[in-house]
């Protein structure tokens, strides 16, 4: 079981939106920042949210993301066929003096 | 850039040592990860390891078997995995620490290891 908890799945159709939850506690996301990954198989993960809500140069402005308290949530905006990945949150645990991720979403363009 | 190296096929209770060469960057200030994932599994953070080296840090169940090391003399960082076990079969990323904060903002493709007799 991940430290981290995120739904494993969530659909929509294309030019809709999608929101992805993450659900932790005060030793990691309560106290630290939350960290949003894109990763499709055979491929490097990619970062789309760094420090609860950035965006990375080149990430477009139809991903955001928001933390309050021990939860934190991506949201995707204008859903595209080429979103179809798996999503991860991130964050760093002080309990266990390293990083944690959630179990991971799959998101499905219908 | 970050390329992995050195995944195989290796049997279990035996060692393995994966290398990431870093290129583009100043490897020397930034603090690096190994990341897994185990197939059909999520992504599992597996080491830390500071800009200098001085300060690594495990997750559980590597604790005691992996060593994680770094030559910034040669922009290389470094995965010794020993005792390995079946567990242990993942796809091993290299991941970039951020300079502001932990996140991981540059990975490599990975390196496959395979740990059955």
């Amino acid at each position: 079981q991940s430290v981290l908890t995120q739904p494993p799945s969530v659909s929509a159709a294309p030019g809709q939106k999608v929101t992805i939850s993450c659900s932790g506690s005060s030793s990691n996301i309560g106290n630290n920042y939350v960290s949003w990954y894109q990763h499709l198989p055979g491929t490097a993960p990619k970062l789309l949210i760094f420090e609860n809500d950035k965006r990375p140069s080149g990430i477009p402005d139809r991903f955001s993301g928001s933390k309050s308290g021990t939860s934190a949530t991506l949201g995707i905006t204008g859903l595209q066929t080429g979103d179809e990945a798996d999503y991860y949150c991130g964050a760093w645990d002080r309990g266990l003096s390293g990083a944690v991720f959630g179990g991971g979403t799959k998101v499905t363009v219908l | 850039q970050l390329m992995e190296s050195g995944g195989g096929l290796v049997q279990p209770g035996g060692s393995l040592r994966l290398s990431c060469a870093a290129s583009g960057f100043t490897f020397s200030s930034y603090e690096m990860n190994w990341v897994r994932q185990a197939p059909g599994k999520g992504l599992e953070w597996v080491s830390y390891i500071s800009n200098s080296g001085n300060s690594m840090y495990y997750a559980d169940p590597v604790k005691g078997r992996f060593a994680i090391s770094r030559d910034n003399a040669r922009n290389s960082l470094f995965l010794t995995m020993n005792s390995l076990r079946a567990e242990d079969t993942a796809i091993y990323y290299c991941a970039r620490d951020g300079q502001t904060s932990h996140y991981m903002d540059v990975w490599g493709k990975g390196t496959t290891v395979i740990v059955s007799s």
